[in-house]
């Protein structure tokens, strides 16, 4: 199996800050890598696919990089309401695994 | 509107089953491959299987292959997770969620159904 890393797996950032995270991957598999936010108690919500690709009504400040085994998604200036759980996922072959997220906080 | 609604969960004792179901409804349920997703108390997401749009493919997790069951009827627009023998390290949120092949994206979510594991 596929195996995720993300890095790093909490974060204080402040309103306006470029904000990076990283995700590599055990294998290489293309750009089939996705990208999601998760706020307490609600259901995730995909931000990024193909890597790179925005999600139709994410905003622009999410940013998808990467190719291979090292992936990174940026928020080029932090908002309050992007105070969540970030995960990343190979959606290359099942099983389909998940980083074990990132939490993003505000300072 | 693309829509999954999620059954009720409960709670199982251990050694026990439950069917968990997802009825969609505002997208072509029939073109589309269909995933489970869990999330155990304060823990990150895990997959745990995937039905091609037909149905003749399943795909499992190996903490559930041979304990759960997905399958689907694509005359109700509706999938289902049957599972078996359920442990303490079943209990979680069961998200359903639409694929998008090509893409491979999870694009749609349903609300989530919690299943307590517990004597």
């Amino acid at each position: 199996d596929i195996q995720m890393t993300q890095s790093p797996s909490s974060l204080s950032a402040s309103i306006g800050d470029r904000v990076t995270i990283t995700c590599r991957a055990s294998q290489s598999f293309g750009n089939y890598l996705n990208w999601y936010q998760q706020k307490p108690g609600k259901a995730p919500k995909l931000l990024i696919y193909l890597a790179s690709t925005l999600q139709s009504g994410v905003p622009s400040r999410f940013i998808g990089s990467g190719f291979g085994t090292e992936f990174t998604l940026t928020i080029s200036s932090l908002q309050p309401e992007d105070s969540a759980t970030y995960y990343c996922q190979q959606s290359y072959t099942t099983p389909f695994i998940f980083g074990p997220g990132t939490k993003v906080e505000i300072k | 509107e693309v829509q999954l609604l999620q059954s009720e969960g409960g709670l199982v004792q251990p050694g026990g089953s439950l069917r968990l179901s997802c009825a969609t409804s505002g997208f072509t349920f029939s073109t589309h491959h269909m995933n489970w997703v869990r999330q155990a108390p304060g823990g990150g997401l895990e997959w745990v299987a995937a039905i091609s749009s037909s149905g003749e493919g399943t795909y499992y997790a190996k903490s559930v292959r041979g304990r759960f069951t997905i399958s689907r009827d694509n005359s109700e627009n509706t999938m289902y997770l049957h599972m078996n023998s359920l442990g303490a390290e079943d209990t979680a949120v069961y998200y359903c969620v639409k694929e998008v092949i090509g893409e491979q994206k999870f694009d749609y979510w349903g609300q989530g159904t919690l299943v307590t594991v517990s004597s």
